[in-house]
């Protein structure tokens, strides 16, 4: 079963301030996603990468970046948290892209913007 | 426009029956994916069941299956001989072929009541 890892599992901040969420996958798969989910919403894609040092914009990408630096490690930064960003996010990875093939998503971290 | 539509936001049946949980979505495209996924309670989201869009025969995997209504833009899941861990909020999603991208829908919270 492939494995995808999140760091940290609950993170609080403040308006602001400087937040990086961590996600690793073990499964040399080439695709890997950030999403957030938020109530009445579902999971709405912000950024998404098909290899190391590829990156594409999701449907919500504002204040956010990301970077993905190996194969194996993908980054979602927030430069300067706002409480909108309050949420869970989840990173996911697939072989190949995700249109045709199942994704495998991490545990979810918890972000919190005071 | 791409648009995932779950309207049921949540369901309650009695344990060993069979449930059902709409799903329409929006495209103008006749060729994609669809997808169901299952977030348990302790946030777990793992794949259920996917159905090409090609495919007249409706997908089913253990005592999961698919109404796929092609001219109605319809996937439901029916789940049955329910069991308490079905329990959870499920979503459907959406997908194209080289987009690299899953549109999800809200997600419907599945309770089932021993």
């Amino acid at each position: 079963e492939a494995a995808v890892t999140q760091s940290p599992r609950n993170k609080v901040t403040v308006t602001g301030g400087n937040v990086t969420l961590s996600c690793r996958q073990t499964n040399s798969h080439n695709y890997m996603y950030w999403y957030r989910q938020d109530t009445g919403h579902g999971l709405r894609l912000i950024h998404y990468s098909y290899g190391a040092g590829n990156l594409q914009i999701g449907d919500v990408p504002d204040g956010y970046k990301a970077t993905r630096t190996t194969q194996e490690d993908f980054f979602l930064l927030l430069e300067l948290a706002s409480p909108s960003q309050t949420s869970l996010y989840f990173c996911a990875s697939s072989a190949r892209d995700s249109s045709n093939e199942r994704l495998f998503f991490g545990h979810g971290t918890k972000l919190s913007v005071l | 426009a791409q648009k995932v539509t779950q309207t049921q936001t949540s369901i309650s049946v009695m344990e060993k029956t069979t449930v059902t949980m709409d799903c329409v979505y929006e495209t103008q495209d006749s060729s994609y994916f669809l997808f169901w996924y299952k977030q348990t309670a302790s946030g777990e989201i793992v794949f259920l069941i996917r159905q090409d869009s090609y495919k007249k025969e409706n997908a089913t995997v253990g005592h999961y299956s698919l109404n796929f209504q092609k001219p109605k833009s319809s996937i439901g899941l029916i789940i049955t001989a329910t069991q308490i861990e079905d329990s959870a909020v499920y979503f459907c999603a959406i997908g194209y072929y080289n987009q690299g991208k899953l549109i999800f829908g809200q997600g419907t919270k599945l309770s089932i009541k021993p």
